[in-house]
């Protein structure tokens, strides 16, 4: 079965740099979330989309932004980037929202 | 503030036994309760979804209740095998699309 995609699945870059994220959820799932997982930590709610609009968030820097495109695959844009920015980036698509959670492999960011 | 904890950090199990995890939470109001397994470096995987209005539900060897009373879920692993090691989360919903997680117990069964 098809599973949620992102990529790239590392990525490193210098403070200060930007970096794109990308996410491709499974076929017909209309909802995207974003979650940031430090080091022995728990998943972050970053944002999510229904149907191309945002439709929560949560604990976002203001330097991050993102958006869901027309064929539903999102991206994280994440600007000014900060040493405490490196972490595991994970994407998780939906069937209508409220339901559970498939998450992808995950983007390491590494930021020097 | 909103605060979901689960029993214990790590919890060594000896093969064939019943797990038990707990994860109990204070000042939310869930309309439901899913618990993911996760391993190092790896995305969560969905278990089991558990509705407000559920006290039980049940899916192959895994087992959650639901008590909204005491503000506590308990997810169960009968008959545990060495590749059930891994770390679980619990995970509440309140109507909107966010999920909080619990810190997670890294459960390790002993051969």
């Amino acid at each position: 079965a098809a599973g949620v995609i992102q990529s790239p699945r590392h990525l490193i870059k210098e403070k200060r740099e930007t970096a794109t994220l990308k996410c491709y959820p499974i076929p017909r799932h209309d909802t995207v979330y974003w979650y940031q997982q430090g080091p022995g930590q728990d998943p972050q709610f970053l944002i999510s989309f229904y149907e191309k609009m945002q439709s929560d968030k949560g604990s976002i820097p203001d330097r991050f932004s993102a958006q869901q495109f027309s064929d539903y695959h999102s991206e994280l844009n994440m600007s000014s980037l900060e040493l405490g920015d490196s972490a595991l980036y994970f994407c998780a698509s939906a069937a209508g929202g409220f339901y559970e959670q498939y998450f992808g492999p995950g983007t390491r960011l590494t930021v020097t | 503030s909103q605060k979901i904890e689960q029993n214990s950090e790590a919890l060594n199990i000896q093969e064939g036994k019943t797990a038990t995890l707990t994860c109990n939470y204070t000042n939310y109001s869930p309309a439901y309760l899913q618990w993911y397994r996760q391993d190092p470096g790896r995305g969560p995987v969905f278990l089991l979804l558990i509705r407000e209005n559920e006290k039980e539900k049940r899916k192959e060897r895994l087992k959650v209740t639901f008590d909204t009373t005491l503000k506590q879920s308990l997810f169960h692993i009968t008959a545990s095998q060495p590749a059930d090691s891994a770390t679980y989360l619990c995970a509440l919903g309140a109507g909107s699309y966010q999920l909080t997680f619990g810190k997670g117990t890294k459960l390790s069964v002993i051969p």
